[in-house]
């Protein structure tokens, strides 16, 4: 069974950074694109950024560009999102999500994770 | 950006109702748009990808058609289970966009 577990979430400080992990079980891990979503307490979703499968290729959202950085440990099936400048408005859940194929348009967004909490206050 | 418009916002059904959600993108998306649910406190989860395809394991009462930049989500016979926001989503270029959800709930 496909699995999905982030970690790394918590309580910080505006300017302050977290380091999320998504352990990945279930599948070949080098072999798919894998992406993080945010959605902030009662708003709709947000793709964050992305990652080739094998971490050659990477993406990011305007809004958390040249703060946050993505990246992947193929021998650990694991992804993480390094999160530096925090901001109020990074406040959200963050969902580690597998692709359906390794960075194509089409298939869509496979497996989610069950999220990890990212709160940005002072 | 490619922006997804999606309506209603809400809708208010009958179990057995038929339900329509339109998702319309702001450029041609060719057919790379994708339906996802989200119950309260989960994780949204895939129903229909490439506009038209079911994803394993979900009741045959989902469907979805479109193509370019007009596509529809519908529900032949809404259950209770069905009470959930409902997300397009396209892939056609980054970044990933997601329409404003259609939070669903029964009469």
């Amino acid at each position: 069974e496909v699995n999905l577990l982030e970690s790394g979430g918590g309580l910080v400080q505006p300017g302050g950074s977290l380091r999320l992990s998504c352990a990945a079980s279930g599948f070949t891990f080098s072999d798919y694109a894998m992406r993080w979503v945010r959605q902030a307490p009662g708003k709709g979703l947000e793709w964050v950024s992305g990652i080739s499968g094998s971490g050659g290729s990477t993406y990011y959202a305007d809004s958390v560009k040249g703060r946050f950085t993505i990246s992947r440990d193929n021998s650990k099936n694991t992804l993480y999102l390094e999160m530096r400048l925090l901001r109020v408005d990074d406040t959200a859940f963050y969902y580690c999500v597998k692709d359906r194929y390794d960075f194509s348009p089409g298939g869509g967004l496979q497996v989610w994770g069950r999220g990890t909490t990212v709160a940005v206050s002072s | 950006d490619i922006q997804m418009t999606q309506s209603p916002p809400s809708l208010s059904a009958s179990v057995g109702d038929r339900v329509t959600i339109t998702c319309q993108a702001s450029e041609d998306i060719r057919k790379f748009l994708h339906w996802y649910q989200q119950r309260p406190g989960e994780a949204p989860k895939p129903l229909i990808f490439d506009a038209s395809n079911l994803e394993a394991g979900v009741p045959s009462r989902f469907s979805g058609g479109g193509s370019g930049t007009q596509f529809t989500f519908t529900i032949s016979n809404l259950q209770p289970e069905d009470i959930a926001t409902y997300f397009c989503q396209q892939s056609h270029i980054l970044p990933l966009t997601f329409g404003g959800g259609t939070k669903v709930e029964i009469k």
